[in-house]
């Protein structure tokens, strides 16, 4: 079974650009959540999608963020415009609708973003 | 509002030896799960380890032992004779509502405890 899948691994833009991170979760999984990781700082949940419907988006800063899951399969993290602080890694996640006990989160291996 | 601590930002281990990596949580929800992960140089995160704040038992998964002392809110993670495979960033989370039926919130994660074991 493919794990979770991010691209790019890394991108490097100018402030004021726009970019785009994709995150293919395992397939079958309904939830799918995005993260991020600003250097020194705690690993911060953005928000939580379960099929194509956004279930919680408290954890995105501002509106320069904008995230999508058409049909219900992958997932698209837009930043517009770019500015420094969104630097980070950005790391996607998925689990099961209903998976048990733990229902554990998956992680990709995340995106790595410096905005200069 | 959850918070998670992990008040080590790096340790050196010898090899074969036991490790503690220290998590304390503060929460007001009865109901909540508590998580370990592992971050290696790759990038990748681990799921580890999970114990639910009515489990009785702590937690094991193999060499991965959870220390659930509910009381100090606390959810050491007890790694047995490290290997140095094992050096890596670990993340302790907790994610609340975990019995509801639900249980597939956003997770709150610490800092993380960089380990490094040395042979």
């Amino acid at each position: 079974e493919a794990g979770v899948t991010q691209f790019p691994s890394h991108s490097v833009i100018e402030k004021g650009q726009t970019v785009t991170l994709r995150c293919d979760p395992i397939s079958g999984h309904d939830n799918l959540y995005w993260y991020r990781r600003v250097m020194g700082k705690e690993i911060k949940f953005l928000l939580h999608f379960v099929k194509e419907s956004k279930q919680d988006e408290s954890g995105m800063p501002n509106n320069r963020f904008l995230a999508e899951r058409t049909g219900g399969t992958y997932s698209t993290l837009k930043v517009q415009p770019a500015e420094l602080e969104d630097s980070g890694v950005y790391f996607c996640a998925s689990s099961h609708l209903m998976g048990g006990k733990a229902n554990e989160q998956f992680f990709g291996p995340g995106t790595r973003l410096t905005v200069l | 509002a959850q918070k998670i601590t992990q008040t080590q930002p790096g340790m050196f281990v010898q090899e074969k030896e036991a490790v503690t990596l220290d998590c304390t949580y503060d929460t007001s929800d009865q109901s909540y799960g508590l998580f370990w992960y592992k971050q290696p140089s790759s990038g990748e995160m681990i799921f580890l380890i999970y114990q639910g704040s009515y489990d009785e038992q702590n937690a094991t998964e193999g060499r991965y032992s959870l220390n659930f002392q509910k009381a100090r809110k606390s959810a050491n993670l007890v790694i047995s004779a490290s290997q140095l495979g094992d050096s890596a960033m670990y993340f302790c989370a907790m994610r609340e509502d975990m019995y509801s039926g639900g249980g597939a919130d956003g997770l709150t994660f610490g800092k993380g405890t960089h380990l490094i074991i040395q042979p």
